[in-house]
């Protein structure tokens, strides 16, 4: 178990809608990482928050968006959602600012469908 | 710029026999370099790292990786395979400046089956 949280474990939605993801980092850590997983592209980095301060942007559309609150946890939103938008969505946590050197540590992830 | 290469995509072997996952880097300088498996409806769980210090490197259940700076390579083996090794298994550089991919660059994976 990497102690990281993410909910909920699935989800199935309609294109145009919104949606939520929740991830709890490990205890202690103050980075947390989001991804996206499809089989077409790969893992995907889509942002990256440290204590509660957006650090680095991927290739997250504007239709995504994510924060970190005070207790760390984050959310990634998803909104006018699509067909192609259907992927596993992976938070991870470390404690360190940089992932350089440091590994991470993954949720069991969120598996969206979108229909 | 930095990138990995995972050399297959699917390997399959049978139980007790020896694994090789081939993985090739380009960095511009010492790069940090780590596996991490992945098990069905699972995440990403890390099974070792290489940080410049020993070239060969254990890892959990079983597993290693050599770091070769000349042939630019970073290849996981493990001498006998298990039903329960069978996952996908990725392989990943660090970066201190990733960009829009952000300080890990995974590769593709490669799919490990395992026959009884």
């Amino acid at each position: 178990d990497s102690g990281v949280t993410q909910t909920p474990k699935h989800l199935i939605t309609a294109t145009g809608q919104r949606v939520t993801l929740r991830c709890s980092p490990r205890s202690g850590d103050l980075s947390v990482y989001w991804y996206q997983q499809s089989l077409d592209q790969g893992l995907q980095f889509l942002i990256h928050y440290y204590n509660g301060e957006e650090r680095a942007k991927g290739n997250i559309l504007e239709r995504f968006s994510a924060q970190q609150f005070p207790d760390l946890h984050s959310e990634l939103n998803l909104s006018s959602l699509e067909l192609g938008d259907s992927a596993l969505y992976f938070c991870a946590s470390s404690p360190r600012a940089s992932s350089y050197n440091s590994p991470l540590h993954f949720g069991n992830g969120t598996r969206l469908t979108v229909t | 710029a930095q990138s990995v290469t995972q050399l297959d995509s699917h390997v399959s072997v049978s139980e007790g026999t020896p694994v090789l996952l081939r993985c090739n880097y380009s960095s511009s300088y010492s790069p940090s370099l780590f596996w991490y498996v992945q098990h069905p409806n699972k995440g990403l769980q890390l099974l070792l790292k290489y940080t410049s210090a020993a070239t060969l490197v254990k890892g959990i259940n079983g597993f290693e990786a050599e770091f070769k700076k000349s042939e630019t390579s970073f290849h996981l083996t493990k001498p006998s395979a298990h039903m329960s090794d069978a996952a996908e298994y990725f392989c990943v550089v660090s970066v201190r400046y990733g960009g829009s991919q952000g300080n890990l660059i995974f590769g593709k994976g490669t799919k490990l089956s395992v026959k009884p």
